[in-house]
């Protein structure tokens, strides 16, 4: 399988503090994404970093990616009960064909 | 941004009957849509690419005659989930890329709840 495997599995924090998720991959690819998932509900694009980028931010999100070992991480600062939800990382890719494989995925639960 | 709806957002069936979810892009065309099928705390995993105009694709081990799909405008995309039974319960979730962008973002359904008694 070509999914990628994102730890931990589940995080549980409270608010104000840091949370950080792991994600890593088989295959070369184009870019890789990551998206949040509230219980029941379709998916919300995050950010996106392409391959020959390292590190990118967005608000409070902050990616990083080393494609020699083939890892993502995805860093929320200062977090809020509403980022509780499951984030899932997603890679294109790089067959020419703009497909999403999903990691498995992480949830956050941040008590108030 | 672009707004992808799904309808409808659940469904429950007998176990022999057929249940069509559709999906559609409401601000923009989608000449390819993906279904993704999601079992409870899992990933999505893709089942079939929705070509407009053409047969869509099947992912393995996926049905093509169980898991019909028909993608007839460039807005609209049906996946119907023929006699199901208990093990199809699932999420079913649809996405389409915006035309502009060569990313592989995606734009989201709401998702559809598939319950099969």
């Amino acid at each position: 399988s070509q999914q990628g495997e994102e730890d931990p599995q589940a995080l549980s924090i409270q608010e104000g503090e840091n949370a950080t998720m792991n994600c890593s991959y088989k295959t070369s690819i184009n870019n890789l994404q990551w998206y949040r998932q509230n219980s029941g509900r379709g998916l919300v694009h995050l950010i996106l970093i392409r391959s020959n980028e390292r590190e990118k931010h967005s608000g409070r999100l902050r990616v990083t990616l080393d494609t020699s070992k083939k890892s993502s991480s995805l860093l929320i600062t200062a977090s809020r009960a509403a980022d509780t939800a499951s984030y899932f990382c997603a890679t294109v890719l790089n067959t020419g064909f703009q497909k999403l494989v999903f990691g498995t995925g992480t949830r956050l639960l941040v008590s108030p | 941004g672009a707004v992808v709806s799904q309808h409808p957002s659940w469904v429950i069936c007998k176990s022999g009957t057929s249940v069509k979810i559709e999906c559609r892009s409401l601000d923009f065309q989608a000449t390819t849509m993906f279904w993704y099928r999601q079992f409870p705390k899992q990933s999505l995993m893709l089942m079939a690419t929705s070509n407009e105009g053409s047969k869509a694709t099947y992912e393995q081990g996926v049905e093509k005659d169980k898991f019909l799909i028909n993608h007839a405008s460039l807005t609209l995309s049906t996946l119907t989930v023929t006699s199901a039974h208990p093990e199809d319960s699932s999420f079913y979730i649809c996405s389409a890329p915006p035309v502009e962008a060569n990313t592989g973002e995606l734009f989201f359904g709401e998702g559809s709840r598939l319950t099969v008694l």
